[in-house]
C-alpha cells in the first residue's frame, strides 16, 4: 500500500502544453505539499493545502494552479509550459501544520517533468 | 529568515569509515529539525528529527543532536555501507509555518565498498 502515490512518475512534454500532475494520499493526513526539486536537487515548497484550504502559496508563477478536491488528493495543474519548468515535483502529506511539532511528512516518489 | 545550511558533496568514503555531515540552520524561534534520505530514484524518507535543544535523534545507526548553542544539527554515523549512498537533507520546521520544510541543497553520500 503506498502512502503518498503521485500520477505520472514521467511526464515529457512540449513547451506550451497544458499538463496535470495527480498526488493521492491513504494515510488519512489533512495537510498536503507540493515541492520542486530542481536539477541541483534543491527542493523548494510551492503549495499547502490544510483540509482542502489552501495555507500556503510561495512565490510561483499562476500558470501553476493547485487544485484539492478533498483533503486526500491534490493535484497540481501548469498551464504553458516552459523549459524551466522541468525539475521533479514531489507531492508529501503531514498531519496538522504546528511548526513546533516536529511533524514528519510523507513524500510521495516524484514526478520528474521533463519540458522540450 | 530561516535557512540551512549543509557542507558540499558529494562525500566518497570507504565502507566502514566514519560519516559526518554538518548543517547549520538560522530561525527565529525554537525550528524542529530534520534529517531526510533520499535513494536513487525515490521520494524523501525521514531518518531522523529532534524538536527541542539537546534532543538527540537516531535511526539505523544514524545520530544528530539538536545544539541551540551552535545552531547545529550535524549527522554523524560510527561505520557506512554501501546501501548508506544517498543524497542527505537536513531540513526544519518553525513555528507559524504549516509545517512547510526549509531544505538544505542536499549532501550526496557515495560509499564505496
Amino acid at each position: 500500500d503506498t502512502a503518498v502515490s503521485q500520477t505520472p512518475k514521467y511526464l515529457v512534454t512540449q513547451m506550451g502544453n497544458d499538463k496535470s500532475i495527480k498526488c493521492e494520499q491513504n494515510l488519512g493526513h489533512d495537510t498536503m505539499y507540493w515541492y520542486k526539486q530542481d536539477s541541483k536537487k534543491f527542493l523548494k515548497i510551492m503549495f499547502s493545502y490544510n483540509n482542502k484550504e489552501l495555507i500556503i502559496n510561495e512565490t510561483v508563477p499562476n500558470r501553476f494552479s493547485p487544485k484539492s478536491p478533498d483533503k486526500a488528493h491534490l493535484n497540481l495543474h501548469i498551464n504553458s509550459l516552459e523549459l524551466g519548468d522541468s525539475a521533479v515535483y514531489f507531492c508529501a502529506s503531514s498531519q496538522g501544520t504546528g511548526g513546533r511539532s516536529g511533524t514528519e511528512a510523507f513524500f510521495g516518489q516524484g514526478t520528474r517533468l521533463t519540458v522540450v | 529568515g530561516n535557512s540551512v545550511t549543509q557542507m558540499e558533496g558529494p562525500v566518497t568514503l570507504s565502507e566502514e569509515a566514519f560519516l559526518t555531515i554538518n548543517c547549520t540552520y538560522t530561525a527565529t524561534g525554537y525550528p524542529s529539525l530534520f534529517w531526510y534520505v533520499q535513494y536513487p530514484g525515490e521520494g524523501l524518507q525521514l531518518l531522523l528529527k529532534a524538536t527541542k535543544a539537546d534532543d538527540k535523534g537516531s535511526n539505523k545507526g544514524f545520530e544528530a543532536t539538536y545544539r541551540k548553542e551552535t545552531t547545529s544539527f550535524h549527522l554523524e554515523k560510527g561505520s557506512v555501507q554501501v546501501s548508506d549512498s544517498a543524497v542527505y537533507f537536513c531540513a526544519l520546521t518553525f513555528s507559524g509555518g504549516y509545517n512547510k520544510l526549509i531544505f538544505g541543497a542536499g549532501t550526496r553520500l557515495a560509499v564505496h565498498p
